[in-house]
């Protein structure tokens, strides 16, 4: 079946590090690939996406591409401010074969961005 | 930000109890879904609906039950809640299953405390 795997949190940064978040995933199909963020408090909201291979999703400084060839889609930001503080989720889209597609979530990074 | 309310945002109960949550959407959109965010686990899909009468069980849909007999309606029952049962519940709204219209947005959760 598929599934995503998404590094282990928590992480902590000062503010203005480089951030990369690893997300590696296993498909039946061709998913298509999604970061999602979890404010406290909030529900989730769509960070960015990629629907095909070699596709960059971006938004608001994160960027994240969709490798193929090794399966991945690591989320990445040159410089993290204290309002980034977050869980991140990494998921995928596909139908398994079916007629419906289905998301299937990584377990979620929480990221901490210290002043 | 998505037209997407739960209702209640928060609920004690005890054992045995039959509990109903509820997700209403104003933004006339096919599919529906149910998920459990649990530390450790991310979010795991309980049930979904394609259409109005239209539902399909999930990775973990034992002990739950779900209608939907409005567009913009759609029920979740645990029939006789039990203490595995806390978790957070979020409904999430797609306009279509597949690229490229398939990503979801999520209401705002509800907290379920089962004692």
């Amino acid at each position: 079946g598929d599934s995503v795997t998404q590094m282990e949190g928590p992480v902590t940064l000062s503010e203005e590090a480089f951030l990369t978040i690893n997300c590696t995933y296993t498909a039946t199909g061709y998913p298509s690939l999604f970061w999602y963020v979890q404010y406290p408090g909030e529900g989730l909201q769509l960070l960015l996406k990629a629907t095909k291979a070699d596709d960059k999703g971006s938004n608001k400084g994160f960027e994240a591409t969709y490798r193929k060839e090794t399966t991945s889609f690591h989320l990445e930001k040159g410089s993290v401010q204290v309002s980034d503080s977050a869980v991140y989720f990494c998921a995928l889209s596909d139908d398994s074969g079916g007629s419906n597609y289905k998301l299937t979530f990584g377990k979620g990074t929480l990221l901490t961005v210290n002043p | 930000d998505a037209g997407i309310t739960q209702s209640p945002r928060h609920k004690v109960t005890e054992t045995g109890t039959p509990v109903t949550l509820r997700c209403h959407q104003t933004e006339n959109h096919r599919y529906m879904y149910w998920y459990r965010q649990d530390p450790g686990h991310g979010l795991r899909l309980i049930h979904y609906s394609y259409g109005v009468k239209d539902t399909d069980k999930g990775e973990v849909s034992d002990g739950y039950s779900v209608s939907r007999s409005k567009t913009e309606d759609f029920l979740l029952t645990l029939e006789s809640a039990t203490s595995s049962q806390t978790s957070v519940y979020f409904c999430a709204i797609s306009e279509k299953s597949g690229p490229p219209q398939e990503t979801q947005y999520f209401g705002p959760g509800t907290r379920l405390l089962v004692l």
